[in-house]
């Protein structure tokens, strides 16, 4: 089976660097996927990983080490609109193509001014 | 480009009875998803289907059928409605299944009183 922990809610200043943590297990990994929600939004697609190590995409970078079953999402100079809800996703499947996810619970950042 | 669809986008039931949510994306995507959202949760996987004219089901799928008659369209039924399945509902899809990002619409806001 699958499970993933993250942090429920952190908070960071407007232009500080802030880090959320997603520890997960899963039967057979087949990378992470995260996710930005805003409130009353639908999920949108930020990163996704398989191969440990860091990938950079603007403002919000997405690491992995496979070995700890860890990756974090880094977002940089925070702004207002980065408060959302940040989900981190793992495939339920390995070796298959049905594409389905596990989410976790999410991680709610808000940001202030 | 208007990407998934979701209709209707707030509905309230009383137990007992039924509806239809309709999803429709205009991506040519394979790969369909009906998700649930609650409070305190992840995101949870319903039904999904793989083509047109195959469904399968998925974590929680007690209470809800489906049905892809149409490679474009996903619907989502619920034929006698309990409080429980007041939830928001969200649909998605994807190219390529394994691997390849989610696109999810709008969602639908349901209650079931």
């Amino acid at each position: 089976g699958q499970n993933i922990d993250q942090p429920t809610e952190m908070t960071a200043t407007e232009g500080a660097i802030v880090q959320i943590n997603c520890t997960y297990q899963t039967s057979g990994f087949n990378g992470l996927f995260w996710y930005q929600q805003h409130a009353g939004e639908a999920p949108t697609f930020l990163s996704y990983n398989v191969l440990d190590g860091l990938e950079e995409k603007g403002r919000f970078s997405s690491f992995l080490s496979r070995s700890k079953g860890y990756s974090y999402l880094l977002l940089k100079e925070l702004q207002m609109k980065d408060s959302a809800s940040y989900l981190c996703a793992v495939p339920i499947d390995r070796g298959s193509t049905l594409g389905r996810l596990y989410f976790g619970r999410g991680t709610q950042l808000t940001v202030w001014p | 480009n208007a990407g998934v669809t979701q209709t209707p986008k707030f509905r309230v039931l009383k137990t007992g009875q039924s509806m239809t949510l309709l999803c429709a994306q205009d991506m040519n995507h394979e790969y369909m998803y009906w998700y649930r959202q609650d409070p305190g949760m992840g995101l949870r996987l319903i039904h999904y289907s793989v083509g047109e004219g195959t469904t399968a089901k998925g974590e929680v799928p007690d209470g809800y059928n489906v049905s892809r008659l149409k490679k474009q369209n996903f619907l989502l039924g619920l034929e006698s409605a309990a409080p429980s399945q007041t939830s928001v509902y969200f649909c998605a899809s994807s190219d390529r299944g394994y691997n390849s990002p989610l696109h999810f619409g709008n969602g639908t806001r349901l209650t079931v009183t």
